[in-house]
């Protein structure tokens, strides 16, 4: 365990459903970051939030929806996805720009039908 | 934006060999790690590294900031080493928390 807990390890949902994905992090990081990884492509940053606030969307669309309640928690709520959504979601997290780096979660196989 | 270009994109190694994978980057950075993803998807930070040599056992890293590139070297290379390697990079954004720019990674084989 790399002290980032992602849930569910693997996801399956139709093009109708709403479903979330939830990241956890005990190692007292104060930024968030949710990560897509699709086939063949590199990681692609989706959303970052700083002391909880979001600080970036990279023109993600609509129908993936951030949530960050605290430091420690951070959810993607997902609806009405398309099947090219398909992809590994990867969690991170980051002590500011100290020096420590990022640590990632072992990330949701998703898999829309 | 930053570019990041690793190569070789697929390296296969026999169980023993030793390896140099390269990240080439584009412009100044704050930040680069090298990670390794297992085959279950799960990637583990193996060096945070904006300049300088790190050592960690069989591996090791090199990053030339001035001339913009990086180095990860895996010595008597096993099995377990298989996976992807990847590059990444972080920029400012606005005075505030930055953002990690991936390469599209090394594709590493050992066989036995």
């Amino acid at each position: 365990e790399t002290g980032v807990t992602q849930t569910p390890r693997h996801l399956v949902m139709g093009m109708t459903n709403k479903k979330s994905l939830k990241c956890e992090q005990h190692l007292g990081h104060n930024a968030m970051y949710w990560y897509k990884q699709s086939a063949k492509k590199p990681l692609e940053l989706m959303f970052v939030y700083s002391l909880e606030e979001r600080v970036e969307n990279n023109s993600v669309p609509s129908r993936f929806s951030p949530e960050c309640p605290n430091s420690s928690h951070l959810f993607l709520h997902l609806h009405t996805l398309q099947p090219e959504d398909s992809a590994l979601y990867l969690c991170a997290s980051s002590q500011g720009t100290d020096g420590y780096g990022y640590t990632f979660g072992s990330g949701t196989r998703l898999t829309v039908v | 934006g930053i570019q990041v270009e690793q190569s070789p994109p697929d390296l296969i190694l026999q169980e023993g060999a030793n390896s140099t994978l390269r990240c080439n980057f584009s412009d100044s950075v704050n930040n680069l790690q090298w990670f390794h993803q297992n085959p279950w998807g799960q990637l583990i930070n193996l060096f945070y590294i904006p300049s300088g040599t790190k050592q960690n056992g069989r591996l090791s890293a090199t990053t030339v900031a001035t001339e913009r590139y990086s180095l990860l070297y895996i010595s008597s290379s096993q099995t377990t080493d298989s996976g992807v390697y990847f590059c990444a990079v972080e920029r400012n954004y606005g005075g505030s928390q930055g953002n990690l720019i991936f390469g599209k990674g090394t594709k590493l084989s050992v066989k036995p």
